[in-house]
């Protein structure tokens, strides 16, 4: 069964760094999102991406963060200088389309931690 | 703005036996999705069941079914013949305009044995 792949696992940086978080989707999928959870909390909506495009962002998703789709298949973001709080687990998900009886697949998630 | 209200931030069931975890939800749109997720401790989301908007019978999965009620804007998860397993964080989530999910806070699930 096709699957979402995210790498790292788990990633450890100190604040300030650059990381980026990578993601596979579904091969046929055409529609792209990236979630947060900060640990024992929702899931938080970042940013979906459409065509080699953002198609929408919350405001969470400020200057630090970006998106692309560097070779057809890794989805990744880029948080340019992290900070403490951006410690979270981040999903990516993909989806075939945006009709709604779609359901959104998830990745394992990457943990992210920021000391 | 679309918005999941998921009130029981905890439950317990014993083991074998049924359990309505709640889910409300509040939306302008004429027609959307319902999901359902679980969260285990290692972390990743599971999908488990949607109920669409104009399916006038409720969704069912196996163990897991819907009990959606349109006018009172509820979208309740029954997990039948609860197993172990079954422990986790579960979400409720509503398709937000195609664009993205908007989730609930979530319900952790303790099955005892």
């Amino acid at each position: 069964e096709p699957e979402v792949t995210q790498t790292p696992s788990h990633q450890v940086t100190q604040m300030g760094q650059e990381v980026i978080l990578r993601c596979v989707p579904i091969s046929n999928h055409l529609y792209f999102y990236w979630y947060r959870q900060i640990l024992g909390q929702k899931v938080e909506f970042l940013v979906s991406f459409y065509n080699n495009e953002i198609s929408e962002k919350s405001e969470i998703f400020d200057d630090q963060f970006s998106v692309e789709r560097p070779d057809g298949s890794n989805f990744t973001l880029k948080i340019r200088s992290t900070k403490l709080e951006d410690s979270a687990m981040y999903f990516c998900a993909s989806r075939l389309g945006t009709e709604i009886y779609n359901e959104q697949f998830f990745g394992p998630g990457t943990r992210l931690t920021v000391l | 703005a679309q918005k999941i209200t998921q009130t029981q931030p905890g439950m317990f069931v014993q083991e074998k036996e049924a359990v309505t975890l709640d889910c409300t939800y509040d939306t302008s749109d004429q027609s959307y999705g319902l999901f359902w997720y679980k969260q285990p401790s290692s972390g990743e989301m599971i999908f488990l069941i949607y109920q669409g908007s104009y399916d006038e019978q409720n969704a069912t999965e196996g163990r897991y079914s819907l009990n959606f009620q349109k006018a009172r804007k509820s979208a309740n998860l029954v997990i039948s013949a609860s197993q172990l397993g079954d422990s986790a964080m579960y979400f409720c989530a509503i398709d937000n305009y195609g664009q993205n999910f908007v989730f609930g806070p979530g319900t952790r699930l303790s099955v005892l044995p």
